[in-house]
């Protein structure tokens, strides 16, 4: 069973600070993606990364940035925190052959408040 | 024309009865239709999918009707259970295989009461 495991299920942080929310995958899928979901508007695209260095924005990037160092690990980076932030974070991993290669596998999340 | 509309927002069931959850779209490329499933403290996970050569995939009390016409997809779930409360997101993709992006509507929460 593909794992995808973020690391923080709930923070808490002041308005301004610097956030990292950490997202490692076991199956050595080459697509990650980072979305966030809020009640009545389901799941939105924030970036993705086909390869390792690689990173493309999604649907809505502003006020965020990503890095993925290592093809396990993508990392979701919220320079200066604001309240609008203030949500569900979910990461996923995708195969681009095989079985994996149509399967969405999506992480716990991570509930982040901005305060 | 990127968006995926969902209906209802949602749902209260009785065990054993039907649940239909709807979505529509705009862009003809989707190729890929699939739906998720959320519970609780979890992430979604994949429930089934269908591709648009299709119009109907079933698999145990799940459903998928596809409508390409009318360009809409519904998720029907016969016999519901207590155990199929969630949320539920249908989504949408063009060359999906090709490493196409899913676009997913806004959700839907059922609750099937015992």
């Amino acid at each position: 069973d593909v794992k995808v495991t973020q690391s923080s299920r709930y923070l808490v942080k002041r308005t301004g600070e610097k956030v990292f929310l950490e997202c490692v995958q076991d199956m050595d899928h080459e697509n990650m993606f980072w979305y966030r979901q809020d009640p009545g508007l389901g799941l939105r695209l924030i970036y993705f990364s086909y390869d390792v260095k690689m990173k493309e924005k999604g649907d809505i990037p502003e006020g965020y940035s990503v890095s993925r160092e290592k093809k396990e690990r993508f990392s979701l980076i919220l320079e200066s925190a604001s309240t609008n932030q203030t949500s569900m974070y979910l990461c996923a991993s995708r195969g681009t052959a095989g079985s994996g290669a149509n399967v969405l596998t999506f992480g716990a999340g991570s509930r982040l408040t901005v305060l | 024309q990127q968006q995926v509309k969902q209906s209802p927002q949602s749902l209260i069931v009785q065990k054993g009865g039907i649940s239909i959850i709807n979505c529509a779209y705009e862009n003809t490329a989707f190729d890929y239709f699939p739906w998720y499933q959320q519970f609780p403290g979890k992430g979604p996970a994949l429930l089934i999918a269908i591709r648009p050569d299709v119009s109907e995939k079933k698999e145990g009390r799940f459903t998928i009707s596809f409508n390409k016409s009318a360009k809409q997809f519904s998720l029907h779930i016969m016999d519901s259970q207590p155990g199929d409360s969630a949320t539920y997101f249908c989504a949408a993709s063009w060359g999906y295989n090709q490493g196409g992006k899913l676009i997913f509507g806004q959700g839907t929460e059922l609750s099937v009461k015992p």
